[in-house]
């Protein structure tokens, strides 16, 4: 089962504009990771934001989290085509020694050139 | 190198043939997790371990799905009486601790039931 769901599902974007992907989730979280992945490889993490931060920053990557809403988003600015990849969420749950991450299904980026 | 590495990144196993697929994760990370991700979706939790102890298979499809991790490094998932459902990317993660850091990935398994 999946507990994340990003939104939208596929989004196509010209190089130099911003990409907001969103994430919902269901269950109370300890953290909320994103991650890419290039076509045929492993999994990058991108970042991650606990469940006590509202926002967070790594270059031109930026993430919200909202606890009430039980939703993050994650914006891509000033996108390049490298940007293009495949985007997931993943929660990691309160449960005391289950420290799993549960993956969404994904959203596929493509930055036009 | 420094990162998880998955062996083979490639299998073709002909139905009811047992595979074993092997995790190296990164030294001294204590957590590992094997995930199954067919394509078009995103991974499966199939198991974890911190250290030699599988603490969660709960993600495990069937008991035709094993895995261990003897010295608390290596891991090897084991699959058996292999069956076309079973076709997927397995990954495989190891963190240096549990819960509350990041993963990091393999590239791999692509396994392929025939």
């Amino acid at each position: 089962s999946q507990q994340g769901e990003e939104d939208p599902q596929a989004l196509s974007i010209q190089e130099g504009e911003n990409a907001t992907m969103n994430c919902s989730y269901k269950t109370s979280i300890n953290n909320l990771q994103w991650y890419r992945q290039n076509s045929g490889r492993g999994l990058v993490h991108l970042i991650l934001i606990r469940s006590n931060e509202r926002e967070k920053h790594s270059g031109r990557l930026r993430v919200t989290l909202d606890t009430s809403k039980k939703s993050s988003s994650l914006l891509i600015t000033a996108s390049r085509a490298a940007d293009t990849a495949s985007y997931f969420c993943a929660t990691v749950l309160l449960a005391g020694a289950n420290s799993k991450l549960t993956f969404g299904k994904g959203i596929t980026l493509s930055v036009r050139p | 190198g420094a990162g998880v590495s998955q062996s083979p990144r490639y299998k073709v196993a002909k139905r009811g043939q047992d595979v074993a697929l092997r995790c190296d994760p990164i030294s001294g990370h204590v957590s590992l997790f094997w995930y199954q991700q067919a394509l078009g979706q995103g991974p499966e939790f199939l198991t974890y371990f911190q250290n030699e102890a599988q603490l969660d298979k709960s993600g495990l499809p069937s008991d035709r799905f094993f895995a261990e991790r003897p010295e608390g490094s290596v891991s090897t998932l084991k699959i058996q009486r292999t069956q076309q459902e079973d076709s997927a990317v397995y990954l495989c993660a190891s963190s240096l601790r549990r819960g509350n850091t990041e993963a990091f990935f393999g590239q791999g398994t692509r396994l392929t039931v025939v």
